[in-house]
């Protein structure tokens, strides 16, 4: 079985400093990594994902997450982060064969602070 | 506009009035699903299907039903709602299992008196 661990519940930062919201994940089998951003009142969106190739995955808005295999991580930083940055951010799994069945952290709330 | 809808948004009601959530996507995405959201707990999948009269269970589908009888439609039933089933759903489609993203509805707000 596959699991997902975000080990920060909330995670405030100062306007325009860096950030890293940590996942780690669990599974016996090859993955595919998902991060999901939920502004409030909305539903996720996808960030980023990792499927295979370059471990260092990047999305439009100036996030990226590197796959780290020896350490089953898959940590999202933002060198600078905007106000509209705030929202929950949900790391995913899934195995890379068969029927993927998905599996989310419980979240991480990021705060930026002006 | 592709996008995946819910209905209701809103819903209060009360231990055993039987409720349907219904969902439905216009990008004739074969995937679909249901989760809820607990503080605390992230998404938990409830069911889903992988094409027309195909679904199954997901980690929790206890006191909850659904059907895929068209491609579009996946609707949530609860037969007998009680107070533990006050969460946020959302439904969820993608094309297909390989990777992709899912894409997800606005959500549904439920609370259960």
């Amino acid at each position: 079985a596959q699991s997902v661990t975000q080990l920060d519940s909330q995670v405030p930062v100062f306007e325009e400093a860096p950030v890293e919201l940590r996942c780690n994940y669990s599974s016996s089998v090859s993955v595919y990594l998902f991060w999901y951003v939920q502004y409030p009142n909305q539903g996720l969106q996808l960030l980023l994902k990792y499927l295979s190739g370059s471990t260092l995955v990047e999305s439009i808005n100036g996030f990226e997450a590197e796959f780290n295999k020896s350490q089953t991580s898959f940590h999202l930083r933002k060198p600078s982060v905007h106000i509209s940055d705030t929202a929950e951010y949900f790391c995913a799994v899934s195995d890379a064969g068969g029927y993927q069945k998905v599996t989310f952290g419980i979240g991480t709330k990021l705060q930026v602070i002006p | 506009e592709a996008q995946v809808t819910q209905n209701p948004r809103y819903l209060i009601t009360v231990t055993g009035k039987k409720l349907t959530v219904t969902c439905s996507q216009n990008m004739n995405h074969e995937y679909m699903s249901w989760y809820r959201q607990d503080p605390g707990l992230g998404l938990r999948q409830i069911y889903y299907s992988m094409n027309v009269e195909v679904t199954d269970k997901g980690d929790v589908p206890e006191g909850y039903k659904v059907s895929r009888k068209e491609k579009r439609n996946f609707p949530l039933i609860l037969e007998s709602p009680s107070p533990n089933q006050t969460s946020l759903y959302f439904c969820a489609s993608s094309p297909s299992l390989q990777g992709t993203e899912q894409f997800f509805g606005p959500g549904t707000r439920l609370t259960v008196l």
